[in-house]
């Protein structure tokens, strides 16, 4: 089934130390979304990639990077985690045209910071 | 802008109940999405419905029907004889046409709980 796959399901990573999580998707959609969601709130979003073009929300913090190699995949970076940064991260896509997309959402990297 | 208003937080309802989780949006576009999540315990967000600006016929799939009155700018979901696995957060969305265009606009979430 077409789908979108977020590897792992669950990271612990250390304060400080560069984590990267991945999201491949088999939908061929053009955008590509990274969401952050912190317990109890909603998603928010960090940025997204409208094919190869990058797009950063104004207040997702530098610490935060992407990379789309191929329209397929998509990471996070997280240069250096802090324990404020632990939160379920989502990725997300859309076909975009000429009308507005529906979403589909991958199942999420629950992250920890130790 | 756009903004997404789910007023109840938490609601806890007896099993067979019914139950009604309310939203209501803002956006100036007369073109744009609406949409229901779930979210259950393991986190991933599960789509339920999306509905356009242009049609305001309401849906029944089930369990579920969505009421969505552009007049009132609410797009509200009622679960008919609500089950345990009806338990999960469930979020309210917008996805309109103007600003940051591909964004996707949560309200906070309702928290239902299903009791057996």
């Amino acid at each position: 089934d077409a789908m979108v796959i977020q590897n792992p399901r669950y990271q612990v990573t250390q304060f400080g130390k560069p984590v990267t999580l991945s999201c491949s998707q088999t939908l061929n959609h053009n955008v590509m979304y990274w969401y952050q969601q912190k317990s109890s709130q909603a998603p928010k979003l960090l940025f997204h990639y409208y094919d190869k073009d990058f797009n950063n929300e104004a207040d997702t913090p530098d610490n935060f990077q992407s990379r789309r190699p191929n329209t397929s995949f998509c990471f996070l970076d997280i240069r250096s985690p802090g324990l404020g940064d632990a939160a379920m991260y989502l990725c997300a896509t859309s076909r975009e045209s000429r009308g507005l997309g529906g979403y589909t959402f991958g199942s999420g990297t629950r992250l920890t910071v130790v | 802008a756009q903004k997404v208003t789910q007023a109840q937080t938490e609601i806890s309802v007896v099993e067979k109940e019914d139950v009604t989780l309310d939203c209501v949006y803002e956006t100036r576009d007369t073109t744009y999405y609406l949409f229901w999540y779930k979210q259950p315990p393991s986190g991933e967000l599960v789509f339920l419905i999306r509905r356009n600006s242009f049609d305001e016929q309401n849906e029944i799939s089930g369990r579920y029907s969505w009421n969505f009155q552009k007049s009132t700018s609410s797009f509200n979901f009622t679960i008919t004889a609500s089950q345990v696995v009806d338990s999960a957060v469930y979020f309210c969305a917008l996805r309109s046409s103007s600003g940051s265009a591909r964004q996707l606009t949560f309200g906070s979430g309702t928290q239902l709980t299903v009791l057996p």
